[in-house]
C-alpha cells in the first residue's frame, strides 16, 4: 500500500546504545518530517527535510541526528540513547496534508 | 503561552450527540488549519483542512477559522462510536515544506453507544 513505512515498529534500547529509525515514503513527496509523541506533550517536531539534501532543526532536536538519503528515505539517529528519548517517534511526508507513518515506539531503560 | 492551545479532555458524549472541539492560536501568521484524527497506537490522519477563515463542511464533519479571534473549531454532527479517537489541531503560515506545521496537544474524544 502507498504511504510512510517506518521501521522497526517496537525497539527497547539500554542507555548509551545508539540506533537509526528508518523512514520511507512512496508518494513523491518533496517535505518529510521527524516527530516524537509524548503523554500530555502532544506531537513536537525533532528534525524536518523540506527538500532532498536540506535537513532542518524543529523544536526538540537535540540527542537526535538525520540524514535525508534520498528523495524517498529519511532517517533518525539517536547516537547515544537516554530515559528522556522513550517516546513514540512518527515520520510524516508531505505534498499539502502530512501523511504519518504508524510510529515507532521506542522504550530506553 | 503555547503557540498553539487545545484541551486535552478527555471529552465523553453519547452517541448522536454533536462535539465540538477547539483551539486557540497565538501566532497571527497561520494561515493553514488542519484536523487529524489519531486512534489508539496509530498515526493521525488527515481529516479536514482550511485555509484562512470561513467554513469547511465534508459529511459530518465542519472545520470553522476565525482569524480574528485566533481560535478553530471541529464540529461532529451524530457522533458515532467510530469517532472516538484523539483529534489534533495543526496549522502553519506556509504551506511549503519550510513551514512544518504546529500540533495542539489534541482532544481525546470517546462516544458512548
Amino acid at each position: 500500500n502507498a504511504g510512510v513505512t517506518q521501521t522497526p515498529k517496537f525497539q527497547v534500547l539500554k542507555t548509551g546504545q545508539s540506533m537509526t529509525l528508518q523512514c520511507a515514503q512512496d508518494m513523491n513527496h518533496n517535505s518529510m518530517y521527524w516527530y516524537r509523541q509524548d503523554p500530555g506533550m502532544g506531537l513536537r517536531l525533532i528534525y524536518y527535510s523540506a527538500s532532498e539534501g536540506t535537513t532542518d532543526k524543529g523544536e526538540v532536536p537535540n540527542g537526535y541526528n538525520v540524514s535525508r538519503l534520498n528523495k524517498r528515505e529519511f532517517s533518525l539517529r539517536l547516537e547515544s540513547a537516554a530515559p528522556s528519548q522513550t517516546s513514540v517517534y512518527f515520520c510524516a511526508s508531505s505534498d499539502h496534508g502530512y501523511t504519518f507513518g504508524s510510529g515507532t515506539r521506542l522504550t530506553v531503560v | 503561552q503555547k503557540e498553539v492551545e487545545q484541551d486535552p479532555g478527555p471529552l465523553s458524549v453519547p452517541e448522536g450527540a454533536i462535539v465540538s472541539l477547539n483551539c486557540t492560536y497565538s501566532n497571527s501568521a497561520f494561515q493553514y488549519f488542519m484536523w487529524y484524527r489519531q486512534y489508539s497506537r496509530k498515526g493521525p490522519e488527515l481529516l479536514m483542512y482550511t485555509y484562512s477563515s470561513g467554513n469547511k463542511e465534508d459529511g459530518r464533519f465542519t472545520a470553522q477559522v476565525d482569524k480574528s479571534s485566533k481560535y478553530i473549531s471541529l464540529f461532529i454532527r451524530d457522533s458515532q462510536p467510530s469517532d472516538s479517537a484523539t483529534y489534533l489541531c495543526a496549522m502553519s503560515s506556509g504551506f511549503s515544506g519550510n513551514t512544518p506545521l504546529v500540533f495542539g496537544k489534541g482532544t481525546r474524544l470517546s462516544v458512548i453507544a
